[in-house]
C-alpha cells in the first residue's frame, strides 16, 4: 500500500519569512513525488515534481522541494513567502499503484 | 491551449435527479481522470481513462455513478439517481503520461444535491 502524510493541517507565516510545508510518504519501489497548490474555488495547479536525479527540485513561483529518501520526506519550501502564497497545498506520490494525495495543508501568509 | 474545461461550474439539483458533468481534456493528453473532493474525504480518484478506455474504476462509489469517454476530447460523469451525500466538487484532470506526468486539473464542478 502507498500513502502520503501531511502532518500539519495549517501553517501560518509572516510575509518575507521562510515557508515550509511538510510531506512524508510510504511507497514500494521508486517514488514519483508531486506538489500541487489549490486556490479558493479553483482546480489544483502543478508546482513541481521529483522523478529522479537531483534531490533538490525547483518549481513554479519560487518554490522548491527536497527529496530525502532515508527520511521518506518531500518537504516544500519557499525562502521568502508572499501573501499571495496563501492557499491549500497538496503532496502526492505515485508508486506502483495510482496517484495518492495527502489531506492538504492550508498555508496562510500574513502581511 | 485553454486547459481542461469542465461544465457546469455549479449544479444544484434535488435528490433523485440525474446529474451529468462534462469534461474536455487538453488536446494530446492520453489520460483523463475524474476526482471528487470533499472536506471529509479529501481528494478521491473515481476513474481514469487511457486513450478513451476506462482503466481503473475501482473508486466509483456505487452503481449510481457512471463515466464515459466517447472520444479523445470529451468525457462525462453521470450520477443517477443523485443523493445528498454526492454533494462535492468534481474535478476532471488530464495528463500526457501516467507515472511521471503532472496532472492538469479543470476548475471543477460544484454539485449540491438537496
Amino acid at each position: 500500500a502507498q500513502s502520503v502524510a501531511q502532518p500539519e493541517d495549517q501553517v501560518n507565516v509572516a510575509e518575507g519569512n521562510p515557508l515550509t510545508v511538510k510531506c512524508t510518504y510510504s511507497v514500494s519501489g521508486n517514488p514519483y513525488l508531486f506538489w500541487y497548490v489549490q486556490y479558493p474555488n479553483r482546480g489544483l495547479q502543478f508546482l513541481l515534481k521529483y522523478i529522479t536525479g537531483d534531490n533538490l527540485v525547483k518549481g513554479s513561483y519560487g518554490f522548491e522541494a527536497e527529496f530525502n529518501k532515508s527520511q521518506t520526506s518531500f518537504h516544500l519550501k519557499k525562502p521568502s513567502a508572499l501573501v499571495s502564497d496563501s492557499a491549500l497545498y497538496f503532496c502526492a506520490v505515485r508508486g506502483s499503484y495510482k496517484l495518492s494525495f495527502g489531506a492538504g495543508t492550508t498555508v496562510t501568509v500574513r502581511a | 491551449d485553454a486547459g481542461v474545461i469542465q461544465s457546469p461550474r455549479h449544479e444544484v439539483t434535488e435528490m433523485g435527479q440525474e446529474v451529468t458533468l462534462r469534461c474536455k481534456p487538453i488536446s494530446g493528453h492520453d489520460y483523463l481522470f475524474w476526482y471528487r473532493q470533499t472536506m471529509m474525504r479529501g481528494l478521491e480518484l473515481l476513474i481514469y481513462f487511457n486513450n478513451n478506455v476506462p482503466i481503473d474504476d475501482s473508486g466509483m462509489p456505487e452503481d449510481r455513478f457512471s463515466a464515459k469517454m466517447p472520444n479523445a476530447s470529451f468525457s462525462t460523469l453521470k450520477i443517477q439517481p443523485s443523493e445528498p451525500r454526492d454533494s462535492a466538487v468534481y474535478f476532471c484532470a488530464s495528463s500526457e503520461t501516467l507515472n511521471t506526468g503532472e496532472l492538469f486539473f479543470g476548475e471543477g464542478s460544484r454539485l449540491t444535491v438537496l
